[in-house]
């Protein structure tokens, strides 16, 4: 019972460099959401999905782009990667709208 | 989304129960209260979540006035384990957002 696995767990980028983050969950969730943990700060809401083939802005998508081709995978892509998003970013899901969150392990991304 | 308040941080010792209080002044009706907690390098746990009056599991209590302006999580005779950070959200996620604020760092000590 795998939950909500992301890959990769750490990543070391060049500024200017672009990767993309895989967030899966197992529970057949319609739910989706990425954020983004700083040091000693809340979690803050990049991009969501409602449902396959849906996505939503959050509070701070700037340099952030998604998508939710199928129901079971959630990318979060990183165009061209810059310092200030060197944080630990943090996949969930849940089965519907005001229903328990469940939290991937985190993927510790540093931009140098 | 309503705005929510919480301390940003506690103390407190083994044994002891321990309240934490999330102020939410313009909550909307449908709106329901969340509690989540969060240990360090892990993602956020769901605790316990509440509409009205009191909710109880294995874990924790909520609380929640008649006006719905706060709400209080309580957590009985804390353990060192229940170091973390614990977050209040409120909200009816209908339109899919799930909001945290800030959160309040808890500290149990022996």
């Amino acid at each position: 019972n795998a939950g909500v696995t992301q890959t990769p767990k750490f990543r070391v980028l060049k500024t200017g460099q672009s990767m993309t983050l895989l967030c899966a969950q197992d529970m057949n969730h319609e739910y989706m959401y990425w954020y983004r943990q700083d040091p000693g700060m809340g979690l803050r809401l990049i991009h969501y999905s409602v449902g396959e083939g849906t996505t939503a802005k959050g509070e701070v998508p700037d340099g952030y782009n998604v998508s939710r081709l199928k129901k079971q995978n959630f990318l979060l892509g990183l165009e061209s990667a810059a310092p200030s998003q060197t944080s630990v970013y943090f996949c969930a899901s849940s089965v519907r709208a005001r229903a328990e969150a469940f939290f991937g392990q985190g993927t510790r991304l540093t931009v140098v | 989304l309503a705005k929510t308040t919480q301390p940003i941080s506690m103390d407190s010792y083994e044994g002891q129960e321990v309240n934490i209080t999330c102020s939410h002044n313009n909550i909307a009706t449908n709106d329901y209260i969340t509690w989540y907690q969060q240990f360090p390098s892990q993602g956020p746990r769901f605790i316990i979540q509440g509409y009205k009056t009191k909710v109880t599991n294995e874990v924790a209590s909520l609380f929640i006035p008649a006006d719905r302006k706060s709400s209080t999580l309580s957590l009985p005779r804390v353990s060192l384990s229940d170091t973390a950070v614990y977050y209040c959200l409120v909200g009816d996620n209908q339109g899919g957002k799930l909001i945290f604020g800030q959160g309040t760092e808890l500290s149990v000590k022996p």
